[in-house]
């Protein structure tokens, strides 16, 4: 079925911990999101990528790095988790920059 | 500054309509989406307005005037799964989602 796959769904993890979540389309879209999403606020753009080879910094980038080594993985990784990174991450792709988003199902982190 | 503004909470009955507005303020516009989100769920995508006036697609309808900066989503025939949030997002000149934090709909039987 093609969609978007997210890895882990959920994890908890120490803070100071290195930490990836992993992002795999099989649409074929250029664009690919990383969002966090927090109680009471809209979703907010970590990173994105319009196309392989090529990112870019969101709204909230700080703590978080992002790859695009091909059309189909975007993977997120946190350096060194802190508490206030705990939240619910999104990954979506879209065909175009101003198409419909796709998302995955996310992947909720706990930083203790 | 860019922001959506959109109610936190509606509740509404099973069977009837319900209208939830968003008014938007974006450094230009390039058009304005209504997503839906289950609880514990991923956004899906409901409707896309660019020109002014009403987009009907089944049950749901969407409504934009540019000129007035608002949106509403308006759904019919309410059924219970209906029941989630619905996020009110714009996009600016320079194709920057902004987010609203969206509207809880509560359907009651």
């Amino acid at each position: 079925i093609a969609g978007i796959t997210q890895a882990p769904t959920s994890q908890i993890l120490a803070a100071g911990r290195r930490m990836t979540l992993r992002c795999t389309q099989d649409m074929r879209h250029n664009a690919m999101y990383w969002y966090r999403q927090d109680l009471g606020l809209g979703l907010r753009l970590i990173h994105y990528s319009n196309t392989a080879g090529t990112t870019g910094k969101g709204e909230v980038p700080d703590g978080y790095s992002v790859s695009r080594a091909n059309t189909d993985d975007f993977p997120l990784t946190l350096a060194s988790a802190v508490p206030s990174q705990t939240s619910v991450y999104f990954c979506a792709s879209s065909a175009s920059a101003a198409g419909e988003l796709f998302f995955g199902e996310g992947s909720r982190l706990t930083v203790l | 500054g860019q922001n959506i503004d959109q109610p936190t909470e509606m509740t509404a009955t099973e069977g009837a309509i319900v209208q939830i507005n968003c008014t938007y303020q974006t450094s230009g516009f390039n058009g304005l989406f209504w997503y839906q989100q289950h609880a514990g769920e991923a956004p899906t995508f409901l409707s896309y307005n660019v020109l002014d006036g009403l987009e009907e697609k089944g049950r749901f309808s969407s409504f934009l005037s540019r000129s007035k900066g608002y949106s509403y989503l308006l759904l019919k025939e309410l059924q219970m799964k209906d029941s989630a949030s619905y996020l009110c997002v714009s996009m600016d000149s320079n194709y920057q989602l902004i987010w609203g934090a969206g509207t809880k709909l509560i359907i009651k039987p």
